[in-house]
């Protein structure tokens, strides 16, 4: 069955890089765009970037400069790469699916915390 | 393109028909979902393509609109719907509303 899953440390240190693993399974990436959405605690949703099925990416203008996404293709895998973090950054991190239907799976999130 | 939710906040009785508001600032071309998110769970998807029903999902949500304003209604509010409801553009980029927050009267 369809399944994502996001990895990473659950604490970072201000200015340091981010770095999250969105892991799937029942799909294909070379057929499916992945996009990442955070959430800050207790706040709305935010859309950060995507990986599209044949390798592009685009990315949300307020984070370009500090935002990187790549995958592996072998391994199911798409990663996230952000730099230069602030408190502001801690937020629970999405990873979903998206073909024909926007976003219609999603992983469980995995929360960050930066701080010092 | 920026959405509005409102209101912000609703307090409803079970049974209640319920009516959420997403407004765009620029037309949305019916590219517009609506998610359900409970505390501490991904948020999961209703509606899409504005009045698309998601597989699975019980036909007492529906959506409609058009342009640059879009809503989703609840035909009879059960207790399980007591959630935050987010609207998401994919017509111009990718935006979230800011969301309303469904609690019980």
């Amino acid at each position: 069955q369809v399944q994502l899953k996001e990895s990473g440390p659950g604490l970072v240190q201000p200015s340091q890089t981010l770095s999250l693993t969105c892991t799937v399974s029942g799909f294909s990436l070379t057929s499916y765009h992945v996009h990442w959405v955070r959430q800050p605690p207790g706040k709305g949703l935010e859309w950060m970037g995507v990986m599209w099925s044949d390798g592009d990416t685009s990315y949300n203008s307020a984070l370009k400069s500090r935002l990187s996404i790549s995958r592996d293709t072998s391994k199911s895998q798409v990663f996230l790469k952000m730099s230069s973090l602030q408190t502001e950054d801690t937020a629970t991190y999405y990873c979903a699916r998206v073909l024909r239907v926007p976003l219609d799976y999603w992983g469980q999130g995995v929360m960050v915390t930066v701080s010092s | 393109i920026q959405l509005t939710q409102s209101p912000s906040l609703l307090s409803a009785s079970v049974g209640d028909r319920v009516t959420l508001s997403c407004k765009g600032s620029q037309n949305i071309n019916n590219y517009l979902a609506w998610y359900q998110q409970k505390l501490g769970e991904a948020p999961k998807l209703l509606i899409y393509k504005t009045n698309s029903l998601q597989t699975g999902i019980p036909s007492r949500f529906s959506g409609s609109g058009s342009g640059t304003d879009y809503t989703l209604t609840i035909s009879s509010l059960h207790s399980e719907d007591l959630a935050t409801y987010y609207c998401y553009q994919y017509n111009n980029g990718w935006t979230f509303g800011g969301g309303t927050k469904l609690e019980l009267k």
